[in-house]
């Protein structure tokens, strides 16, 4: 139980398009995801806490107008990366917890490997 | 602010050798303590956890004790097995119980080789 998909695993673009990377609960229903980006060799840096029907809260220093997050159901949360430039090239990951299996803590999608050429 | 500082790596040692990875953190009040696991291909999975001073958490063979004077949340396992090759994350929540906002290291990858 308690399965996260995170798609797409790799994606390359070119600068000024935008990406969409989705995250799903594929077996639980989730009020609150989290996406979080890791450079290399460094550590997860949370980026906003998407919370399902209301807008996400973002963390100091995240651009909101350049990483859109939608959580428009409870099985999906959406992180857009828009006008993306080479400096946004980053791991993507998120998390989500099922909330029947709290003591379990979160759950991990696999990650998205963003490279914007 | 919070912090998370592990080893780094890539760690390599043989089959059935001792692992340890050092991990301390810096955060006020009194945090969670986390070890998550990567393997190739695949998402974080946590692998044990301590939610106050001395607790110790276990899983798989791997420990880790909530040192409180020390800052210190080490992972250890006495014999490690090529598939123990993994990235492992030293994590900590300051958050309550939602243990949904963590706060990570940089990561220590541990190859172990037959």
């Amino acid at each position: 139980g308690a399965v996260v998909s995170q798609h797409p695993s790799r994606v390359i673009c070119k600068s000024g398009t935008s990406v969409k990377i989705e995250c799903r609960s594929l077996d639980f229903q989730a009020t609150t995801m989290f996406w979080y980006r890791q450079f290399p060799k460094q550590s997860l840096m949370l980026m906003a806490t998407s919370n399902e029907g209301s807008k996400a809260t973002y963390e100091q220093g995240v651009e909101k107008d350049k990483f859109l997050i939608n959580h428009a159901s409870l099985t999906l949360s959406t992180l857009t990366v828009t006008s993306a430039h080479p400096e946004d090239s980053s791991f993507y990951i998120c998390s989500a917890r099922d909330p029947d299996r709290v003591g379990y803590g979160y759950t991990f999608g696999s990650g998205t490997r963003l490279t914007v050429v | 602010g919070n912090s998370v500082t592990q080893m780094e790596g890539p760690v390599t040692l043989s089959e059935e050798a001792f692992l340890t990875i050092n991990c301390t953190y810096t955060a006020t009040g009194y945090p969670s303590l986390f070890w998550y696991v990567q393997y190739p291909g695949e998402g974080l999975q946590l692998l044990l956890k301590a939610t106050k001073a001395d607790d110790k958490g276990s899983n798989k063979g791997f420990e880790a004790t909530y040192r409180k004077e020390t800052t210190s949340f080490h992972l250890e396992k006495g014999s490690v097995q090529v598939s123990d090759s993994a990235v492992y994350f030293c994590a900590l929540s300051a958050y309550g119980d939602s243990w949904g906002k963590l706060q990570f290291g940089a990561g220590t990858q541990v190859v172990v080789t037959p």
